[in-house]
């Protein structure tokens, strides 16, 4: 099986939107509502930032949220801030099949 | 503070073995399912193995079956990963991290850096 696929860069002014896409197939992100995000800075720890497609663990902030239609997911950060800046991953359950898990390729949010 | 801290990575030659270690504090090991994941230079994250709380059963990426084994020590609160037969597609950064349910890993550590070169 393929990676999730994710755009390689995403952009975007302090204080704007931005929406990072990740499209997988009928047997992860749209067989599922298991899809997960997470926050890659470099030396550090990835963190999570989104889980069941559209749950805030705690202390994540609300300019965060995501959604899913059909075998696409989407993170979108609103308000963006300096510390945004970093690698965006998802990742989605796929079931028996081989692997367990998926992730996609990776994101590049730039704070511009 | 809930943390997981990576070791054992290293340099080692195209057939060796190594064996990685995460030691877990801040929680209840014994309650989660574990995992390893992965990331090769340039690369995006790749699951490579995953073991029940109590150990009786795990599962692995197709591309390491038979060659890594994953373990845990619940009474040392440590998860391992044991890995043979090194090849230079198993070179990564690799993370340990932990199932906050079955549905996604909401812990992780910072990973531990695999070199395979001769």
């Amino acid at each position: 099986q393929s990676a999730l696929t994710q755009p390689p860069s995403a952009s975007g002014s302090a204080g704007q939107s931005v929406t990072i896409s990740c499209t997988g197939t009928s047997s992860d992100v749209g067989a599922y509502d298991y899809v997960s995000w997470y926050q890659l800075h470099p030396g550090k720890a990835p963190k999570l930032m989104i889980y069941d497609v559209s749950k805030r663990p705690s202390g994540v902030p609300d300019r965060f949220s995501g959604s899913k239609s059909g075998n696409t997911a989407s993170l979108t950060v609103s308000g963006l801030q300096a510390d945004d800046e970093a690698d965006y991953y998802c990742g989605s359950y796929a079931g028996s099949n081989n692997p367990r898990w998926m992730f996609g390729g990776g994101t590049k949010l730039t704070v511009l | 503070e809930v943390q997981l801290v990576e070791s054992g990575g290293g340099l080692v030659q195209p057939g060796g073995s190594l064996t990685l270690s995460c030691a877990a504090s801040g929680f209840t090991f014994s309650l989660h399912w574990m995992t390893w994941v992965r990331q090769a230079p340039g690369k995006g994250l790749e699951w490579v193995a995953q073991i029940k709380p109590d150990g009786s059963a795990s599962s692995y990426v197709d591309s390491v079956k038979g060659r890594f084994t994953i373990s845990r020590d619940n009474a040392r609160n440590s998860l391992y990963l044991q890995m043979n037969s090194l090849r230079a597609e198993d070179m990564a950064v690799y993370h340990c991290a932990r199932f906050g349910t079955a549905t996604h890993m909401d812990v992780w550590g910072k990973g531990t850096t695999v070199t395979v070169s001769s």
